[in-house]
């Protein structure tokens, strides 16, 4: 059964400081999708990248970049120089590609992060 | 605007009233999905329909119903709600088309509350 673990429930930091948010998941197929989700105080899911289990090479976005290490079954999110808009709860989610439920989506139970002035 | 619309976003009710919370899409997807989210839970999927008149458990399916007549809409069905479902709802879909893993859109979610 797959499982996504965000073992920190809550970080806080000041502004412009990095900052890491961490997802380890567990699967047995070997054809796999990792996404994460920024959840702002509005309430809504917000899509913020996609990565297949093929695919290991790191992405940077702006001031986001993201870790996807096979290896460790880790996929972590960094935000560079953070803002009081990044403040939010972020999902880190899974999905195997396996028929029936090829678009199910597993979530970890989120982290929630906090920056201040 | 491509977008997932849930009604109502908001609603308090009693245990035992039948409820239904509305989702459609206008960006023709084939897959669409429910979830709810509690605090220290993170999102479990209630049900699933990978296309019209075809749906499915999810993960906590217990208590409620859904269909899929058309392809734009899937209601989700509280026949008689009970405390324990009160939650935060979110409606999801995806395009498949034999693509997995592909994002899904999220509705704003409905935050129902039941007495």
């Amino acid at each position: 059964a797959q499982k996504v673990t965000q073992a920190q429930t809550e970080i806080s930091v000041v502004e412009k400081e990095d900052v890491t948010l961490d997802c380890v998941y567990e699967t047995r197929d070997t054809t796999y999708y990792l996404f994460w989700y920024k959840q702002p105080p509005s309430g809504e899911l917000v899509f913020l990248i996609r990565r297949n289990s093929f695919d290991e090479q790191n992405e940077i976005s702006g001031r986001y970049s993201w870790n996807f290490q096979k290896s460790t079954s880790s996929f972590n999110f960094t935000i560079t120089a953070s803002q009081v808009v990044d403040s939010a709860v972020y999902f880190c989610a899974l999905s195997e590609a396996g028929t029936g439920t090829a678009s199910k989506l597993t979530f970890g139970t989120g982290t929630r992060l906090q920056v201040t002035l | 605007e491509a977008q997932v619309t849930q009604n109502p976003r908001y609603l308090i009710t009693v245990t035992g009233k039948k409820l239904t919370v509305t989702c459609s899409q206008n960006m023709n997807h084939e897959y669409m999905s429910w979830y709810r989210q509690d605090p220290g839970l993170g999102l479990r999927q209630i049900y699933y329909s990978m296309n019209v008149e075809v749906t499915d458990k999810g993960d906590v399916p217990e208590g409620y119903k859904v269909s899929r007549k058309e392809k734009r809409n899937f209601p989700l069905i509280l026949e008689s709600p009970s405390p324990n479902q009160t939650s935060l709802y979110f409606c999801a879909s995806s395009i498949t088309r034999g693509k997995a893993g592909q994002p899904q859109h999220f509705g704003d979610g409905t935050r129902l509350s039941i007495l």
